[in-house]
Parts: C-alpha cells; structure tokens; sequence
C-alpha cells in the first residue's frame, strides 16, 4: 500500500518554462514533506521541505506547495535549466521522523 | 571528501552468498537509516538505528539483517542472497536537532548496485 504516490514516472519541460511535478498522499498523519533530487550514480539529495503549517515554501527557483485537504503537494521549478534534469523523489514524514518516499518522478529538460 | 560513503559500490554475486555491505559516516549523526531502490517503487526503508544500541526494522526488512558498530558505522548484510534483492541500496543519515528538536532531512551515500545471480 504506497503511502505516498508520484503518479507521473516522467516529465519532459522545454528549458526556461516551468516544471511541476506532483504527490499526493494518504496518511494524515504525515506532518512534514521534503522533496529529494537524485542524479545518476548518485545518492539522493535533499531540495526542499515544508512543515503542514504552511502552505508553500519558496527557495530560490523551487517552491514546494502543500494542500492538506486534499493530501497532495507539488514541486515548481521556475525557470527550468538543463541541470534540473533527474529524478525527483518526494518523501513524507510523521512523528516517527521517518521517511516515507514516492516512486519517483524522472525529470528531462529540453534545450 | 564525502560525509556519508558506502563500499562497496557495485557488487556481484550469486544465490545463496552471504553479503555484506558498509556504511561510514563523519557527519556525527546518531540516526542512520538503510534503503533500498527498486524501478518504479521508489526507496524503501529495510533497518534504521536512532543510536548505537537501537536497531529497528523497517518496512521490508525480512532476508536482511544489520550491525551498528559504532556512531559512525551501520552495516547491511544479507544472510543468504536471492535474486530479488538485487537492487540499488542506500545508506543515510540524519541528526537529532537542536534540542532534541525535528529534524527530517536525511543525507544519502552514493548507493551500492548489487545484484543476485
């Protein structure tokens, strides 16, 4: 039962326009979401979080928006550039402090 | 110099080998957590250690068992490999906070491929 789900396995964006990629999830316990970035022959990264207190949190060209009624979060890139092409894990968290994560969204940007 | 590596990075081997793989951290963080990465469903949580004398299992930790040697080791082994642990593993990290405060950002290693013939 995936707790979390990244419906969308790729994404393809031309460069400079926007990428969305989105999760939604099913545990309404989960309290804080982060967003990980994962290049080849490499381990994940951590991008963004945001706590279920707010509604959106903003770093740089990422924002990271939470609606918590209807389970489901999103990931904005403005403007998109080539070295944002990898795969996107979001993970979800509840008091346990463990990470929950979805199946991962492949990102391609186009030059 | 990385903080989190894991040795090592790629394995081969065959049905019924026992497996170790490794985990060195020197980012002094109690909590190390062990993944596994498989197509289409995403990483997937075997064993997790809040500090040196905890050890917990996670989502899908049967065929697999682990060691904490020391703050800074957390080793994965495979008693016995089939062929459906082959798979891409990661090992994490993260830390208490400040004042025993949330923290969630955990910090990977490069993965280990290891596949089971």
């Amino acid at each position: 039962d995936q707790q979390v789900k990244q419906n969308s396995p790729s994404l393809s964006v031309q460069e400079g326009r926007i990428s969305i990629l989105n999760c939604d999830y099913t545990n309404s316990m989960f309290d804080y979401f982060l967003w990980y970035k994962k290049y080849p022959a490499e381990g994940p990264t951590f991008l963004i979080s945001i706590s279920s207190i707010k509604d959106k949190n903003e770093d740089g060209r990422f924002t990271v928006f939470l609606n918590k009624s209807a389970k489901h979060l999103s990931l904005h890139i403005v403007p998109s550039q080539p070295g944002d092409s990898a795969v996107y894990f979001c993970a979800a968290s509840d008091s346990s402090q463990k990470l929950v994560f979805g199946q991962g969204t492949r990102l391609t940007i186009n030059p | 110099d990385a903080d989190v590596t894991q040795t090592p990075r790629n394995r081969i081997t065959k049905t019924g080998k026992r497996i170790m793989l490794e985990c060195s951290q020197t980012k002094g963080h109690d909590r190390m957590y062990w993944y596994r990465q498989d197509p289409g469903l995403g990483l997937r949580l075997i064993y997790y250690s809040f500090d040196v004398k905890d050890i917990n299992k996670g989502e899908i930790s049967d065929g697999y068992s682990v060691s904490r040697q020391a703050q800074a080791k957390f080793s994965l082994s495979l008693e016995s490999a089939i062929p459906n642990q082959t798979a891409l593993y990661f090992c994490a990290t993260s830390d208490l906070g400040l004042a025993g405060g949330r923290i969630n950002e955990q910090f990977f290693g490069p993965g280990t491929r290891l596949t089971v013939l």
